[in-house]
């Protein structure tokens, strides 16, 4: 059964920081990984996906990374703004016939002003 | 861009009482979901659902809990009677597994959640 684990579960930083998130899951036999952010009481909103046969993903100021090997992903923000405060979650897609996506719990992120 | 649409987007209902929430898919996609979330909880899955059929589900999807396409476009999930506990967000997934999305194939995309409230 996949398991996907995020450390930390809450992260607290000042203005101007560059942080990174990190993602781990126990079966490598996926398809993709996704991050996800999530603002409280609201939805899903898809940030980065990064493909099994890719390393990594770059989106503006986020830059994602996949050892699928090893089974991690970090999730890296530079120059952090206090409108990047949310929960961000990591995601993975089993392979199969089902391809169930299995979330972590997710790290919550304060950037203070 | 196409979107995955969720309603309603807020129910209220009595424990005990019958929810119907529904989905309304991106057309061309082939695989559908359903997860929901517990207030200050992860991500669950319930079910899969593919070819007119359910292809998974999780130790959480019971039979109070069903799912239906009835005309090809709505994908419905249904709880029987309303417990306590099954207060939560419910999002809708859809994916096709050739969608060539920004990285390639197998791009799930979310609907913005119907919040359930049992009382």
């Amino acid at each position: 059964k996949q398991e996907v684990t995020q450390i930390p579960a809450a992260l607290s930083v000042p203005e101007g920081e560059n942080l990174v998130l990190n993602c781990s899951f126990t079966d490598s036999a996926i398809y993709n990984l996704q991050w996800f952010r999530q603002d409280p009481g609201k939805g899903l909103t898809s940030l980065l996906l990064i493909q099994s046969s890719q390393r990594e993903q770059t989106s503006g100021r986020l830059n994602a990374s996949l050892d699928k090997s090893s089974g991690r992903s970090t999730l890296y923000i530079a120059a952090s703004q206090p409108g990047d405060s949310a929960t961000y979650l990591c995601a993975v897609l089993r392979r199969g016939s089902a391809r169930q996506l299995t979330f972590g719990s997710g790290t919550q992120l304060t950037v203070l002003p | 861009e196409p979107e995955v649409t969720q309603t309603p987007s807020h129910q209220v209902t009595q424990m005990g009482q019958e929810v119907i929430l529904r989905c309304v898919p991106i057309s061309n996609h082939l695989y559908f979901y359903w997860y929901r979330q517990i207030l200050g909880q992860k991500v669950e899955f319930l079910v899969s659902f593919y070819n007119n059929e359910i292809s998974e589900k999780s130790e959480i999807f019971d039979d109070q809990f069903s799912v239906e396409r009835p005309d090809g476009s709505n994908f419905t999930l249904k709880i029987r009677s309303t417990k306590l506990e099954d207060s939560a967000m419910y999002f809708c997934a859809s994916m096709n597994p050739r969608d060539r999305g920004q990285s390639g194939a197998n791009v799930l995309t979310f609907g913005a959640g119907s919040r359930l409230t049992v009382l």
